[in-house]
């Protein structure tokens, strides 16, 4: 049981690069959410997903786009990578039946 | 929307002393709080929750309180140990909002960075 998984763990993209940031989780969970976590800023809300095939905007959604590509993976698109989406990304599930929000390891990114 | 504010943003105290991170919250009508922890360079963990129909909880060496007419809340960790530095984080979240059904949409602090020093 691996939790979530985020793929890559550190990437460096040059201004208007695109790129797609994986996540899948095998707890069978519905929802799926991706972060970002810049110093002072604590962690914000990009979208979320709440169950396959939904997906909405949260705090941040500007720059961004994401696909709920079933159950278990959820991505994160940059069509144009800008400097200020220089960041930490964590991806989280979590299920009603809990209450924790479950985390991947998060992926670096740094736009040039 | 929610907003919840976190201080102090840093903390050093000394390892076997209490340490103290409080939050305040907007929303009148969130009813869950939970605290993650983040240890450098790691991923956030739950460490303790509480809900509004609950004025204190404690595991361990780890309570959260809970003031609701203040809309306050607040993380108390006794006997600290040098494990305990971390960056900690409060959220908040009205589970009872329809839109908030099904998924833990949270609201989260700006996060309190925890120094134990020996």
């Amino acid at each position: 049981n691996a939790g979530v998984t985020q793929t890559p763990k550190f990437q460096v993209l040059k201004t208007g690069q695109s790129m797609t940031l994986q996540c899948a989780q095998d707890m069978n969970h519905n929802s799926m959410y991706w972060y970002r976590q810049d110093p002072g800023m604590g962690l914000r809300l990009i979208y979320y997903s709440a169950s396959e095939g939904t997906t909405d905007k949260g705090e941040v959604p500007n720059g961004y786009n994401v696909s709920r590509l079933n159950k278990r993976e959820f991505s994160l698109r940059l069509e144009s990578a800008a400097p200020s989406q220089t960041s930490v990304y964590f991806c989280a599930s979590s299920d009603p039946s809990y209450n924790e929000q479950f985390f991947g390891p998060g992926t670096r990114l740094t736009v040039l | 929307g929610e907003n919840v504010e976190q201080h102090p943003s840093t903390l050093s105290v000394q390892e076997g002393d209490s340490a103290v991170i409080k939050c305040t919250y907007s929303d009148s009508a969130s009813n869950y709080f939970p605290w993650y922890k983040q240890e450098l360079g790691k991923r956030p963990q739950l460490i303790i929750d509480i809900r509004s129909n609950v004025g204190e909880k404690k595991d361990q060496r780890i309570a959260v309180t809970l003031n609701k007419t203040a809309k306050h809340f607040s993380l108390h960790i006794t006997e600290t140990q040098p494990e305990d530095s971390a960056v900690y984080f409060c959220a908040a979240i009205n589970r009872l909002n329809p839109s908030n059904f099904g998924n833990e949409k949270l609201t989260f602090g700006t996060g309190t960075r925890l120094t134990i020093i020996p």
